[in-house]
């Protein structure tokens, strides 16, 4: 089945630096991958729609300068956490649309999600 | 407006036992999809099972069956024999048609707790 690879799984920075967290799309194509983010005991929440060769479609309320996503080719989307706050501490998870638009249930794959943590 | 509600936040199960856990969703969009997701404590999203808005028959994958009841607009995740590896957060989602971009999004999850 298809597989996204997503990494670093965990990591660690300080306050004020840059974190990039790279989801790739193993054995498939993915010309769209999108960006959640998960708070301690709540649901996903939807970041960001990242479509290849275009500009990602943010979600109301997600600071775009903030949260870089790069979607450069169909294997590789990033999302790069700039100047991070301890406030962006949270759980990051990439999923990847699969196969057609109808009936599919392989319509999404999810990557094993990056814990960061800012202090 | 709340597209997919989960009032279950946390469920606790007899081992080998079933459990129903409750999932109602409201679109306009004619074509949607809905789906269960487990998450262990690992923080990775496992797909459990799908259905389609127009599938006639209820989806079933191995111990998982997905209760679909169009009319009332609910997809309740029924688990049979109840394993304790099954201890998991349990998330509903939907995918909305055109109208909504094909994106998913997710219910606020239920925590089931299984009991040896």
């Amino acid at each position: 089945g298809a597989v996204v690879s997503q990494h670093p799984s965990r990591v660690i920075c300080k306050s004020g630096t840059s974190v990039k967290i790279e989801c790739r799309s193993l054995d498939f194509q993915a010309t769209t991958m999108f960006w959640y983010r998960q708070f301690p005991k709540q649901s996903l929440m939807l970041m960001a729609t990242s479509n290849e060769g275009s500009k990602a479609t943010y979600e109301q309320g997600v600071e775009k300068d903030k949260f870089l996503i790069n979607h450069a080719s169909l294997t590789l989307s990033t999302l790069t956490v700039t100047s991070a706050h301890p406030e962006d501490s949270s759980f990051y998870i990439c999923s990847a649309r699969v196969g057609g638009d109808r009936g599919s249930h392989y319509g999404y794959t999810f990557g094993s999600g990056t814990r960061l943590t800012v202090v | 407006a709340q597209k997919i509600t989960q009032t279950q936040p946390g469920m606790f199960v007899q081992e080998k036992e079933a459990v129903t856990l409750d999932c109602t969703y409201d679109t306009s969009d004619p074509s949607y999809g809905l789906f269960w997701y487990k998450q262990p404590s690992s923080g990775e999203m496992i797909f459990l099972i799908y259905q389609g808005s127009y599938d006639q028959q209820n989806a079933t994958e191995g111990r998982y069956s997905l209760n679909f009841q169009k009319a009332r607009k609910s997809a309740n995740l029924v688990i049979s024999a109840s394993q304790l590896g099954d201890s998991a957060m349990y998330f509903c989602a939907m995918r909305e048609g055109m109208t909504g971009g094909f994106k998913t999004i997710f219910g606020a999850g239920t925590r089931l707790f299984v009991k040896a």
